[in-house]
């Protein structure tokens, strides 16, 4: 079954480096997903990419972050001057089509000490 | 793995028996609604989805519900298994469809 990969799974940084997380959607799918979950909260929307541009970003999504499909097949996220607070699981999605399921990966666990 | 959700609640369930696990939502404008299963340390996993012109849809072992009156969605899931151990979300996309909205999620705990 095809599944969404994520690399590292686990990423420790020292606060004030930038990260960059990075994920392989599903091959056939056109719209990618950032989300992320801090312990003990629900999954928050980051960003939503489609044809090579942001489709929709919530208010977390701000010049921190940044998101870019280097190529065919990757999806990454990039963010920059980490603080504590970035201390989460980063989850990608992907999907064929709006509105339709979305499939996610293992996540990346990101530690900002 | 580590656990999420230490402050969700929790529904507490013996093998076998039936679980229901609820999630309530705002807008009355939503039109289709999703369930995810999140087992410890892994992403969330699509369970059912249901269309606002439905009230009820079935899967294998798991049945939802979806009450528009009182804007309320249920997750039935039928002899309860140790493997249902997990914390269940409720997600609806926005209008455009290009964003999910999670709701706070319910631990389910199998006791065997």
């Amino acid at each position: 079954e095809p599944e969404v990969t994520q690399t590292p799974s686990h990423q420790v940084t020292q606060m004030g480096q930038e990260v960059i997380l990075r994920c392989v959607p599903i091959s056939n799918h056109l719209y990618f997903y950032w989300y992320r979950q801090i312990l003990g909260q629900k999954v928050e929307f980051l960003v939503s990419f489609y044809n090579n541009e942001i489709s929709e970003k919530s208010e977390i999504f701000d010049d921190q972050f940044s998101v870019e499909r280097p190529d065919g097949s990757n999806f990454t996220l990039k963010i920059r001057s980490t603080k504590l607070e970035d201390s989460a699981m980063y989850f990608c999605a992907s999907t064929q089509g709006r509105g339709t399921e979305a499939f996610f990966g293992q996540g990346t666990r990101l530690t900002v000490v | 793995g580590e656990s999420v959700g230490l402050h969700l609640p929790t529904l507490s369930v013996q093998e076998g028996d039936n679980s229901i696990i609820n999630c309530a939502y705002s807008n009355s404008a939503s039109d289709y609604f999703i369930w995810y299963k999140q087992e410890s340390g892994k992403g969330p996993q699509f369970i059912i989805d249901i269309r606002s012109n439905m009230d009820k849809r079935q899967g294998q072992r798991v049945t939802v519900l979806l009450n528009k009156t009182v804007k309320h969605l249920s997750l039935q899931i039928a002899a309860t298994q140790p493997g249902d151990s997990a914390v269940y979300f409720c997600a609806e996309p926005n209008n455009a469809g290009n964003m999910l909205t999670f709701g706070g999620g319910t631990r389910l705990m199998v006791k065997p």
